[in-house]
């Protein structure tokens, strides 16, 4: 059965700080892996990774993924209030067209 | 804002109704997905059409149906209801079915659909 687990579930830090969120994937006919933050309602899309050890990154933000140990990681450098939320990893599929969620790693940045 | 709209926003019902979750894709995609969100189950995939058929199925209740109409909105039915669905259902579209885009494929999501079953 195909699972997508992330650490931690739940994550506290103070304003500055660097976090990495982590993901590992048992996904059959794995495609990508993308990342999403979810604040209130919508998640919104923040990274597809498809080739291993090729870094992405979007401002203070950066995700890379590794498809041999099959996890990815994002990180978040000087974290600030607004990046409190749930950050969630997906796994797409070749042959299934479906994308698996990840429980989420809720975190949140106190000032 | 996404460009996925789903109606209604919030709505509340009693058990063993009927209801109706409505979505219209952003403009160009052909793709629909729906997910059901609940407290305890994170985001669970309930299903996806592509172009008017349907394509994969995830934790989708025999109770639950979809379809996705000729304009691409696509609807998401839910009978029999249950305190346990209580939940915010979320729509969401890409350009591509998962799987067969290049890397330059993403899935927009609306705001959701908050259900209180009572």
């Amino acid at each position: 059965e195909d699972k997508v687990v992330q650490s931690p579930l739940s994550l506290v830090v103070h304003e500055g700080d660097t976090v990495t969120l982590n993901c590992s994937y048992e996904v059959t006919n794995f495609r990508s892996l993308l990342w999403y933050k979810q604040e209130k309602k919508a998640p919104t899309f923040l990274f597809m990774l498809t080739s291993s050890g090729i870094e992405k990154k979007s401002g203070r933000l950066s995700s890379i993924l590794d498809k041999k140990e099959l996890f990815s990681i994002l990180n978040i450098t000087a974290t600030q209030t607004g990046d409190s939320a749930v950050y969630l990893c997906a796994c797409s599929k070749t042959s299934y067209d479906k994308v698996i969620f990840g429980p989420g790693t809720s975190l949140s940045v106190i000032p | 804002d996404s460009g996925v709209t789903q109606t209604p926003k919030h709505l509340i019902t009693a058990t063993g109704q009927r209801v109706t979750l409505r979505c219209s894709p952003r403009s160009g995609d052909l793709s629909v997905y729906w997910y059901q969100q609940s407290l305890d189950q994170g985001l669970q995939f309930l299903i996806q059409y592509y172009n008017g058929e349907e394509r994969a199925k995830g934790n989708i209740l025999e109770r639950f149906s979809a379809q996705q109409f000729p304009d691409l909105h696509s609807e998401l039915n839910l009978s029999s209801l249950e305190l346990g669905d209580s939940a915010l259902y979320f729509c969401a579209s890409s350009l591509y079915p998962t799987g067969l885009a290049s890397s330059g494929n993403t899935i927009y999501f609306g705001e959701g659909s908050w259900l209180t079953v009572v």
